[in-house]
Parts: C-alpha cells; sequence; structure tokens
C-alpha cells in the first residue's frame, strides 16, 4: 500500500521567515510526486517532480526530489502572512490518476 | 464556470438517511475523480471517471457509497444510510485527461462538507 508521510504536521513562524516542509513516501512503480496548497477548501497545484535532483521553482516557493531516499521538500522563502495553508504532498504509483496524499503540514505565518 | 464546482457546500443530515452531492467539472475535461478528506487527515481517493471508460471505484469504503457520471460531465457521489464516520469534505477534481503529468492539472472543487448527526 502507498504511503505518504509529511513532517511537521503544523509549523508555526514570523513573517520573513524560510521554512522547510518535508514529504516522505513509500510507493509501488512511482511515477511522480506532487505538492498542494490548500487555504479553506480546494487544493491548489503547486508543483510536480519526476525525476531527482532537479529543483522546481516558483517565486519565493521552490521544491525538490530524492528518489533514492524517497523524500522531498518544499521552501518557502520570505515568508507573508498569504503562505498561510495547509500544504498536502501526494504521489502516484501504479495508475498516474489515483494519487495518496500526506495529512498535510499546517503553516502559520505570523505578522 | 470556470472551475469545478460543487453542491452543496454544506450538508447536515441525520444518520440513516440518503445523501446525494454533486460535481461539475471544468467544461472539455474528460477525466473526474472524487475524493474524501476527513478531519486531520490526508486526502482519501474515492473513484476515477475517465470518459467512456468503466470507473475505477476501488476506492470507495463500501457499497453504501455509489457515484455516476451522466453523459460524460456532471458526477453525483451518493451516500446511503449514512453514517456518523462518513461525516467529511467531499472534494471533486477533474482534468483535461486523465491523471497529474506534464502540463495537465488536476483542479480541485471547494467541496461538500456533510456533516452526520
Amino acid at each position: 500500500e502507498d504511503k505518504v508521510v509529511q513532517s511537521p504536521l503544523s509549523l508555526v513562524v514570523h513573517e520573513g521567515d524560510t521554512v522547510t516542509l518535508n514529504c516522505s513516501y513509500e510507493v509501488t512503480n512511482f511515477r511522480s510526486l506532487l505538492w498542494y496548497k490548500q487555504e479553506k477548501k480546494a487544493p491548489t497545484f503547486l508543483f510536480m517532480l519526476t525525476s531527482s535532483g532537479i529543483e522546481k521553482k516558483s517565486g519565493r516557493l521552490s521544491s525538490i526530489l530524492d528518489k533514492k531516499e524517497l523524500f522531498s521538500i518544499l521552501n518557502i522563502t520570505a515568508t507573508q502572512t498569504g503562505d498561510s495553508a495547509v500544504y498536502l504532498c501526494a504521489v502516484s504509483g501504479g495508475s498516474n490518476y489515483k494519487l495518496t496524499f500526506g495529512k498535510g503540514t499546517l503553516l502559520t505565518v505570523n505578522p | 464556470g470556470a472551475g469545478v464546482s460543487q453542491s452543496p457546500s454544506n450538508k447536515v443530515t441525520e444518520k440513516g438517511k440518503d445523501v446525494e452531492l454533486r460535481c461539475d467539472p471544468i467544461s472539455g475535461h474528460t477525466a473526474l475523480y472524487w475524493y474524501r478528506q476527513s478531519l486531520g487527515q490526508g486526502l482519501e481517493f474515492l473513484i476515477y471517471f475517465q470518459g467512456n471508460s468503466a470507473p475505477d471505484k476501488s476506492g470507495l469504503p463500501s457499497d453504501r457509497f455509489s457515484a455516476e457520471r451522466t453523459g460524460g460531465s456532471v458526477s453525483t457521489l451518493t451516500i446511503q444510510r449514512t453514517q456518523q464516520e462518513d461525516s467529511a469534505v467531499y472534494l471533486c477534481a477533474s482534468s483535461l485527461v486523465g491523471g497529474q503529468g506534464s502540463g495537465n492539472t488536476i483542479y480541485f472543487g471547494e467541496g461538500s462538507w456533510l456533516t452526520v448527526v
């Protein structure tokens, strides 16, 4: 059974801090690892990672995958209050449409 | 509409009653997914529709749960004889083709929050 573990489960920081969110996984026939941001209701797509060592970057957010050690990190630099959300990590395995999600990391950025 | 639309946004029902949750995917999207998110848990896959193919129902937790997709567009998730453990947010998503891939993003709706009392 595929499994995704995220840490920490929650994190409180001040604006301007840099945070690193962790995601480890066990999956059969790994296809991709995905990061989503869930602010109130609908998760929104951030990154899809398929290859080790290649950083994906979007503004202050970046992510990288290590397929040997089976983990990924999501970095957010110069955090803002608008970054407060639950960050979800998911993997797709044998079937590319069935995602297995972790429980998420609740990030709170205080002014 | 521009995004995935779900209704109702909130539903409170008595234990034992049946409920129907509706999903309108983004126009033109052939793939449709249902996930469930219980309090403090990650999203749990329920069912997947792709075009006219037989749906993958492997995630449905019991035979009280069923879903259909009419005309390749709107989908309805039905829960019969609801139980308190069914309380969760039911999220629908759609994508142009099946699976999250390069250039193919899965878009989620805002969910239907179901509370069974």
